[in-house]
């Protein structure tokens, strides 16, 4: 069973506006949440992360919003940059776990 | 650093031949990570190692699937006989001891087909 889901399989944005991608999560125990970035041909990359005991994480243009009730998380792009096209995984862990949980992905296409 | 290293880039074979995938983690990584990549169900965990011991491989699909770390430096996935609906790309990633909040670095993957 998917535990950590993304329910939007691709998205389309104009450049300079705002990239949204949303992902959900069943497990309550998961408590630290990741975002990777992929390119054609290319493995996945590391692209931002948040612990449980945060609500909103940023990193330059990304940032990353946490709502642990709704077991919600979503990864905010602003300005979107046609680079920033690519497959955007979120994923989540557990304490003391070595093993990530990958949803689905979500294609994001910036148009120039 | 290279990074983690997959042979072969892609793989064509026949259904019911042996397929085998290589990766080279990191060097000092003592985690590696085998991740199947299929449209329906995203990345899913085949099977992990820590110090070349295997820990978990509740993700392996059947007995068809093996997969062995004899030293720190080089792991193999093996599928025997592979069958159509193994047809995916396959990630191999290392990481550091510890929880997976570090992340992992992840190989540029091997596409399998399997006609």
């Amino acid at each position: 069973d998917q535990q950590v889901k993304q329910n939007s399989p691709s998205l389309s944005v104009q450049e300079g506006r705002i990239s949204i991608l949303n992902c959900d999560y069943t497990n309550s125990m998961f408590d630290y949440f990741l975002w990777y970035k992929k390119y054609p041909a290319e493995g996945p990359t590391f692209l931002i992360s948040i612990s449980s005991i945060k609500d909103k994480n940023e990193d330059g243009r990304f940032t990353v919003f946490l709502n642990k009730s709704a077991k919600h998380l979503s990864l905010h792009i602003v300005p979107s940059q046609p680079g920033d096209s690519a497959v955007y995984f979120c994923a989540a862990s557990k304490s003391g776990a070595n093993n990530l949980f990958f949803g689905t992905g979500t294609r994001l296409t910036v148009i120039p | 650093d290279a990074g983690v290293i997959q042979s072969p880039r892609h793989e064509v074979t026949e259904m019911g031949q042996e397929v085998t995938l290589r990766c080279k983690p990191i060097s000092g990584h003592n985690s590696l990570f085998w991740y199947r990549q299929t449209m329906m169900r995203g990345l899913e965990l085949l099977i992990y190692f820590n110090n070349n011991v295997p820990i978990d491989d509740s993700g392996m699909p059947e007995d068809r699937f093996s997969a062995k770390m004899p030293n720190a430096s080089f792991s193999t996935l093996k599928i025997q006989p592979s069958e159509p609906r193994d047809s995916a790309v396959y990630f191999c990633a290392s990481s550091l001891d510890g929880p997976a909040i570090y992340g992992y670095t992840f190989g540029s993957g091997t596409r399998l087909t399997v006609v």
